[in-house]
């Protein structure tokens, strides 16, 4: 089966750690994305990267890392830095160069602070 | 203002109503047009995919865009309750890719 995984699917963390969240896609896609999704705010864009060992910065990067070192995966650290984590993340991926694409979204991962 | 506006709702209709869902926006390079389905806690899935004006239908879903008045719309006929979910529209062809609408909560009441 094709598709995008993200995990885990609940994840809970303290205050002042770093968390990584994975994202892995077998859709053989190009271009990754992570964006942030809080009730009544939509979707913002965190990080976005059209090529492996490349990522842009989205509208909302501070306090998130990514990297890009396999096309399958694009792992997101919310590090200590991100004031306000507790969120749904959701992670897409592309089959363009364009980011202007259809976008193919992962079942998402429910972020805590405790 | 702001790219892309869409009620967030939530619209309440019977079960077998012809539903409408729209999304405005003010950007006239925008020219690839996408409907998603959110199911709570869910992520988003792919619903339609257009490119240009007019209407595009994929059995009882029909996407409808009007360049000139920066208006789309998903239509739902003989709505079911398991079309219950969160609409986002998703606009792309300007500089900063893809921009998504907050989302209609659609309920549909058997």
């Amino acid at each position: 089966d094709g598709g995008i995984t993200q995990s885990p699917k609940y994840l809970f963390r303290k205050e002042g750690q770093n968390v990584t969240l994975s994202c892995e896609q077998n859709l053989n896609h190009d271009a990754m994305y992570w964006y942030r999704q809080d009730p009544g705010q939509g979707l913002r864009l965190i990080y976005y990267s059209q090529i492996v060992n490349d990522f842009q910065k989205g509208d909302i990067a501070e306090g998130y890392s990514v990297s890009r070192e396999k096309k399958e995966s694009f792992p997101l650290t919310v590090t200590s830095a991100q004031k306000n984590p507790t969120a749904f993340y959701l992670c897409a991926s592309s089959d363009g160069q364009a980011t202007t694409d259809m976008q193919y979204f992962g079942p998402g991962t429910r972020l805590t602070v405790l | 203002q702001k790219e892309v506006e869409q009620d967030p709702g939530p619209l309440s209709v019977p079960e077998g109503a012809i539903v409408s869902l729209n999304c405005t926006y003010s950007n006239s390079a925008f020219q690839y047009f996408m409907w998603y389905r959110q199911y709570s806690r869910k992520g988003p899935e792919l619903l339609m995919y257009t490119y240009s004006s007019g209407n595009k239908e994929d059995g009882r879903f029909t996407a409808q865009v009007d360049k000139s008045s920066k208006y789309i719309s998903l239509f739902i006929r003989d709505s079911q309750p398991s079309d219950s979910a969160t609409y986002l529209c998703a606009i792309g062809g300007g500089a900063d890719g893809l921009t998504f609408g907050k989302g209609t909560h659609l309920i549909i009441q058997p």
